[in-house]
């Protein structure tokens, strides 16, 4: 069966910090993973995805994800939080022939001056 | 103006009242969603649709049903609210050019409350 897991609700960081948001998942094929910000009031915004090829990926905003197939992950990081970072983070996952994602619970994250 | 729009952007209705959500798109994907995020739940999906003709339920269709107008128009109606529909829904998008997943672009969503 299709899932992902987020295991952390909530996660505070300071202003200037690192970040790493984790995301495990359970995929019967393939899969294609992403993440999604969901800022206060606002609909979702695709981050970055990853489909196949380097395992790193970089996306908009200076965040990048790493697949790691062996540990069934796509954490999420950005070196250095900045304020407006804070929102909800979605994790994501889909594949070949999949007919829609299946999303995480999500993560809330607040910075802190 | 956004790619994808949802109407109304909040409502506030009572038990056993019908509500309609609607969605339209322009950015000429064929697929359309619609889910519902409940704090602590991520999202879930109702309904989606490749086509006009093709309409499909998700994981939590029960209490809702759909009608797809036209490519770019996508419906979720509630026949009979209950409490417990309170939520907030979200149309999305994708191009199912080549029946993968791809990327889902989504509205800013409707707060629906149910009394």
């Amino acid at each position: 069966a299709q899932s992902v897991t987020q295991p952390d609700i909530h996660i505070t960081v300071s202003e200037g910090a690192s970040l790493e948001l984790r995301c495990n998942y359970s995929y019967g094929a393939t899969p294609y993973l992403f993440w999604y910000v969901q800022s206060p009031g606002q609909g979702l915004q695709l981050l970055l995805k990853y489909f196949s090829g380097d395992t790193l990926v970089q996306g908009i905003k200076g965040f990048e994800a790493e697949f790691k197939r062996s540990q069934s992950s796509f954490n999420l990081r950005k070196p250095s939080v900045h304020w407006s970072d804070a929102a909800e983070y979605f994790c994501a996952v889909g594949g070949a022939g999949a007919n829609n994602l299946f999303f995480g619970t999500g993560t809330r994250l607040t910075v802190i001056p | 103006d956004a790619d994808v729009t949802q109407t109304p952007r909040n409502r506030i209705t009572k038990t056993g009242k019908r509500i309609m959500l609607e969605c339209s798109q322009t950015k000429g994907h064929d697929r359309m969603y619609w889910y519902r995020q409940d704090p602590g739940l991520g999202l879930q999906l109702i309904y989606y649709s490749f086509d006009v003709k093709d309409i499909n339920k998700g994981e939590i269709s029960d209490g809702y049903s759909v009608s797809r107008q036209a490519q770019a128009k996508f419906s979720l109606s509630l026949e009979s609210a209950i409490p417990n529909q309170t939520a907030l829904y979200f149309c999305a998008t994708s191009d199912g050019l080549y029946a993968d997943t791809g990327e889902l672009f989504f509205g800013e969503g409707s707060r629906l409350t149910v009394l």
